[in-house]
């Protein structure tokens, strides 16, 4: 079964230096997740997407931004790179049907900051 | 608001011997509640959901959880632990906001399995 695909896989960027995260949800899912996940922590909400628009927003910083395209798949921009910055950056996608629908994860692009 | 409590950071059984990681919820309404699984540099894997149907919730790979209103806990165990369930478990809820999910993560247990 299709899954979530994000890419790069690995990215490693300087301070002050730009990325760009993208993610691809399974087909006919409406709905775009990503989370942030520092080493040893679990993993923090940052924003989501329901049919291309932002649906809600957690602890995203200013420097972040987002957004989901006409083929559903969503690209995460990070500005002005900071050491911090460096985690797991995940994608995950679910069908808005209540509450009761899961969301299924990508394997996650390691971000490196140096 | 949503929370969820994973009582146990690090769970450390022998290969064989039963498995218990226990989650406490609070929510003001019947929640849905998951277990996910990461394994090391993985993204997180669905074990399994508990939406409102049958109290024991069977996972994927020998889990299953029981859902138990009236303590509030959504327990995950598994009779024979493998070398291969050494991995960091997720008890998350879902809390519905302005008609959007949101899943309100545990802070994770850390299961080792030694031989």
């Amino acid at each position: 079964a299709a899954g979530v695909i994000q890419s790069p896989r690995h990215l490693i960027k300087e301070k002050r230096e730009t990325a760009t995260l993208k993610c691809y949800p399974i087909p006919r899912h409406d709905t775009v997740y990503w989370y942030q996940q520092g080493p040893g922590q679990d993993p923090q909400f940052l924003i989501s997407f329901y049919e291309k628009m932002q649906s809600d927003k957690g602890s995203i910083p200013d420097r972040f931004s987002a957004q989901q395209f006409s083929d559903y798949h969503s690209e995460l921009n990070m500005s002005s790179l900071e050491l911090g910055d460096s985690a797991l950056y995940f994608c995950a996608s679910s069908v808005l049907q209540g509450a009761g629908s899961p969301l299924h994860f990508g394997n996650g692009t390691r971000l490196t900051v140096t | 608001a949503q929370s969820v409590t994973q009582l146990d950071s690090h769970v450390s059984v022998s290969e064989g011997t039963p498995v218990l990681l226990r989650c406490n919820y609070s929510s003001s309404y019947s929640p849905s509640l998951f277990w996910y699984v990461q394994h090391p540099n993985k993204g997180l894997q669905l074990l399994l959901k508990y939406t409102s149907a049958a109290t024991l919730v069977k996972g994927i790979n020998g889990f299953e959880a029981e859902f138990k209103k009236s303590e509030t806990s959504f327990h995950l165990t598994k009779p024979s632990a493998h070398m291969s369930d050494a991995a960091e478990y997720f008890c998350v809820v879902t809390e519905r906001t302005g008609g959007y999910n949101k899943l309100i993560f545990g802070a994770g247990t850390r299961l080792a399995v030694h031989p």
